[in-house]
């Protein structure tokens, strides 16, 4: 069965803290993606990253990045010198290949609050 | 990124009566339109698959009588929550993608929420 854990249900930093925020997974399928998208308290999911199961180089734009570990089905999310705009939650999300349906699975999320 | 619309942002309305909700996506057309609902403090919930001129797939426990998904054409889905009661209260999330394959990235509305008085 697909699953995604996300277990820090709140995070709470100090201004210019780096922080990593854990996204676990579960499923069969040897095709998937593996997405993480930032809700802001006005409530619009934005896009952050895709990433597909075969691609397991670790990517980085700007202030984040993200560690994609197959043998530990884990697709981990940092920010470094985090800024109080940062504040948000966070959702990490699966969709498989084999079900063909475009369904996202969506963690529990895990808020995140800078503080200056 | 493509731009997804919903209208109304916000709704209040007494029990009982029905509340529709359009998702458009303006610059492109959409095969495929999911509808998530997020009670507070809690993660989307997928709702509904629907595609283009078909009914649409309801996941397991969603009423599909009462919450009835229309996808009339490539850029509009509409989901109208019938005779509403305080407990439908919730952020009702659309996105659109190309199609319904997983590669396919989805696109999300901005959420409508919803008050039943």
């Amino acid at each position: 069965a697909q699953k995604v854990t996300q277990a820090q249900t709140e995070i709470s930093v100090v201004e210019k803290e780096d922080v990593t925020l854990d996204c676990v997974y579960e499923t069969r399928d040897t095709t998937y993606y593996l997405f993480w998208y930032k809700q802001p308290p006005s409530g619009e999911l934005v896009f952050l990253i895709r990433r597909n199961s075969f691609d397991e180089q670790n990517e980085i734009s700007g202030r984040y990045s993200w560690n994609f570990q197959k043998s530990t089905s884990s697709f981990n999310f940092t920010i470094t010198a985090s800024q109080v705009v940062d504040s948000a939650v966070y959702f990490c999300a699966l969709s498989e290949a084999q079900s063909n349906t475009g369904k996202l699975i969506f963690g529990q999320g895990t808020t995140l609050q800078v503080k200056p | 990124g493509a731009v997804v619309s919903q209208h109304p942002s916000r709704v209040i309305c007494k029990s009982g009566t029905s509340v529709k909700i359009e998702c458009r996506s303006l610059d492109f057309q959409a095969t495929t339109m999911f509808w998530y609902r997020q009670f507070p403090k809690q993660s989307l919930m997928l709702m509904a698959t629907s595609n283009e001129g078909s009914k649409a797939t309801y996941e397991q426990g969603v009423e599909k009588d009462k919450f009835l998904i229309n996808h009339a054409s490539l850029t509009l889905s509409t989901l109208t929550v019938t005779s509403a009661h305080p407990e439908d209260s919730s952020f009702y999330i659309c996105s659109a993608s190309l199609s319904g394959y997983s590669y396919n990235e989805q696109f999300f509305g901005p959420g409508t929420r919803l008050t039943v008085l």
